[in-house]
């Protein structure tokens, strides 16, 4: 199994809603990575977390909220977003963050619509 | 941010034709991934690269890693409608003790039948 999975695959939500994406990998990575995708631009890091602890947070807002419940697992908990976060959320998952295998594979994203 | 100057923006080709696209920094990468994306998609990686100087293949695609690990170039030959897409560099840059992907910009491909 060499796939990483999201949902869902739209999202339509209003700014006082609260939601969450979900990614999953089965191929025993211990890495993974939520990404935020504007039309046209290159992915923008969020967040890592390197053996289910957040070993990256790039200065997100507090509106968004990871969570690794285990190895296979990562959310993304939304609550009062802005318009302005509408995009792509992909997540991806790497063997290891440094050091080793650290290809990352994507998931096919998930697309949000604030409101 | 770190940046990765990718070129050319967007090309144009026939099908058959061969196409190349690179990247380059003034940092230094320990690893160069290429991938592609289509429309509504996560990317897909393309080829991964982790020694300076390491030249590989997959298919019809080649990539190098610059000697001075500042820099990749992607090439695709005979080129095919479905390599329509976007590809993108990335860069693996280790600061502060972490590592973490750095993206070009990308490169939006058109293939004519």
């Amino acid at each position: 199994d060499t796939e990483v999975t999201q949902t869902p695959k739209h999202l339509v939500m209003g700014m006082t809603n609260k939601k969450s994406l979900k990614c999953e990998q089965h191929m025993g990575h211990r890495a993974m990575y939520w990404y935020k995708q504007k039309a046209k631009k290159p992915p923008e890091l969020m967040f890592v977390y390197s053996y289910e602890k957040l070993s990256i947070n790039e200065s997100v807002p507090s509106r968004f909220s990871p969570e690794c419940p285990n190895s296979s697992l990562l959310n993304l908990h939304l609550h009062a977003l802005q318009p302005e976060d509408s995009a792509l959320y992909l997540c991806a998952s790497s063997q290891a963050q440094k050091g080793g295998r650290v290809e990352q594979f994507f998931g096919p994203g998930t697309r949000l619509t604030v409101l | 941010g770190q940046q990765l100057n990718q070129s050319p923006q967007s090309m144009f080709i026939q099908e058959g034709e061969d196409v190349s696209m690179n990247c380059t920094s003034s940092s230094i990468f320990n690893t160069w991934l290429w991938y592609k994306q289509d429309p509504g998609e996560g990317p897909v990686l393309l080829i991964a690269l982790y020694k300076a100087g390491e030249l590989t293949s997959n298919g019809r695609l080649t990539a190098q890693f610059g000697i001075t690990r500042k820099d990749s170039f992607l090439n695709i030959s005979a080129s095919i409608p479905s390599d329509v897409g976007i590809y993108f560099c990335a860069g693996l840059l280790s600061q502060g003790g972490s590592e973490k992907l750095v993206f070009g910009k990308g490169m939006k491909l058109t293939v004519n039948p």
